[in-house]
């Protein structure tokens, strides 16, 4: 079945240094790959998005790109901040399935980004 | 504007005994899921719910069951409680058109003696 794999899984990085996470998933028919932070103690929160016709796209800090031929999609952190201490999930949508589209997300293992003051 | 909300938020239970996990929202999504988080799996889809009396499985559907006789509710079944089904669970919903964003509940962290 459809597989993505995160890297790394805990990353600390000095405050206003950029972050750095990488993705790699392995169904060529995926389609739309989010990022969700979790914070401690809270439900996952979708930050950024993007679709499989788009290479890269930016909002503000946070930007994320993806490769398709490479199938592997990055989400980068800017001018970090405290409040970007956190879990960060990517995940992929695979190819539709035959009953109601395809609503399924398959997620990464996640990474614990500490950002130190 | 309450959004997506879960009940309990901690719950204690014994091998072999039922649970329900209770999921609700206010946004009339036709989507709604679950999910289980656990370290080093991140999360896993459970079940999910495209509509009312609409279901299907996940990733790791076996020991759970499901139902959605209306659209706000999602309640999650531990039929018959194991140790393995320790875990954090997970509630979101979405709406079937514009944003695919999912929207996720506060959680529910179930522990199984």
């Amino acid at each position: 079945g459809e597989n993505v794999e995160q890297h790394p899984s805990t990353l600390s990085v000095q405050e206003g240094d950029s972050a750095v996470i990488k993705c790699t998933y392995s169904d060529s028919a995926s389609n739309y790959f989010p990022w969700y932070k979790q914070e401690l103690g809270k439900g996952p929160q979708l930050i950024i998005d993007i679709r499989s016709n788009v290479g890269e796209k930016k909002d503000q800090r946070i930007a994320v790109t993806l490769n398709k031929t490479a199938k592997h999609f990055s989400l980068h952190i800017t001018e970090t901040q405290p409040e970007d201490s956190a879990v960060y999930f990517c995940a992929d949508r695979g190819p539709f399935l035959s009953n109601f589209g395809n609503e399924k997300l398959t997620f990464g293992t996640g990474t614990r980004l500490t950002i130190i003051p | 504007d309450a959004g997506i909300t879960q009940s309990p938020r901690y719950k204690i239970t014994e091998t072999g005994r039922q649970v329900t996990l209770m999921c609700h929202q206010t946004w009339s999504h036709s989507y709604m899921f679950w999910y289980r988080q656990d370290l080093g799996h991140g999360l896993r889809l459970i079940y999910y719910s495209a509509a009312a009396d609409i279901t299907d499985k996940g990733e790791v559907p076996d020991g759970y069951v499901v139902s959605r006789s209306k659209t706000e509710n999602f309640p999650l079944t531990l039929e018959s409680a194991t140790r393995s089904q320790t875990s954090v669970y997970f509630c979101a919903s979405r709406n079937r058109a514009g944003s695919e964003t999912q929207y996720f509940g506060p959680g529910t962290r179930l522990l199984v003696l």
